[in-house]
């Protein structure tokens, strides 16, 4: 079946900028991820959707940075006024189940935002 | 807090040698931990993941990882290096606030 996906899956933005990225989860997975992937950097957390749950945000770096999913599927990331900085690969993931289990995370193919 | 520290960020071995990859974890709790890989310009994917059931985790493409408790360590290894190996390989913690918790990656490069 379908896998995660991601769009675009390159991004080049002027410093200053706002850029949303998307990720189309795995149908029926309730659970998503985003993650940022930086130059010489393990994976970093932003944010995770449960479902109907409000979201667990601990993992945005700044107030620049917010994400909704519609519809309990597509999720949008938002990055407003980008900066240098934010250059990196946004991984998104699905999961199949609810809070609590350790199920696999399935990754999309990422979308690398270059900010210039 | 849980959390998985990887020895060596580059490994380089021949065509044929033994892959080892060294992730130690820390955690208070029984870990479950995950094995990860990612080709270039490609997400993650899973290679095997350890959920208390069997010390000797067997995963996709001829790698394995042994959970050793005494060592805190979950090490990958696969007996015979392929040039289709090389890859990151991304060693990760399940916490308990519902995340993963990575390692910084290890990139490995296949000598022909």
């Amino acid at each position: 079946g379908a896998g995660v996906s991601q769009s675009p899956s390159n991004k080049v933005t002027e410093k200053g900028k706002d850029v949303e990225l998307r990720c189309d989860p795995i149908s029926g997975h309730t659970a998503l991820y985003w993650y940022r992937q930086s130059l010489g950097q393990g994976l970093e957390f932003l944010i995770y959707f449960q479902g109907n749950s409000a979201p667990d945000k601990s993992g945005l770096p700044s107030d620049r940075f917010s994400a909704e999913r519609t519809g309990g599927s597509v999720s949008t990331l938002t990055i407003q006024r980008t900066q240098q900085e934010d250059s990196a690969v946004y991984l998104c993931a699905s999961s199949p189940s609810s809070a609590g289990t350790t199920d696999t995370q399935y990754f999309g193919p990422g979308t690398r935002l270059t900010v210039l | 807090a849980q959390s998985v520290t990887q020895l060596g960020s580059h490994v380089s071995v021949s065509e044929g040698a033994l892959v080892l990859l060294r992730c130690n974890y820390s955690s208070s709790v029984p870990p479950y931990l995950f094995w990860y890989v990612q080709y270039p310009n490609q997400g993650l994917q899973l290679l095997l993941k350890y959920t208390s059931a069997a010390t000797l985790v067997k995963g996709i493409n001829g790698f394995e990882a042994e959970f050793k408790k005494s060592e805190t360590s979950f090490h990958l290894t696969k007996p015979s290096a392929h040039m289709s190996d090389a890859a990151e390989y991304f060693c990760a913690v399940w916490r308990n606030d519902y995340k993963l918790s990575f390692g910084a990656g290890t990139t490995v490069t296949v000598r022909a």
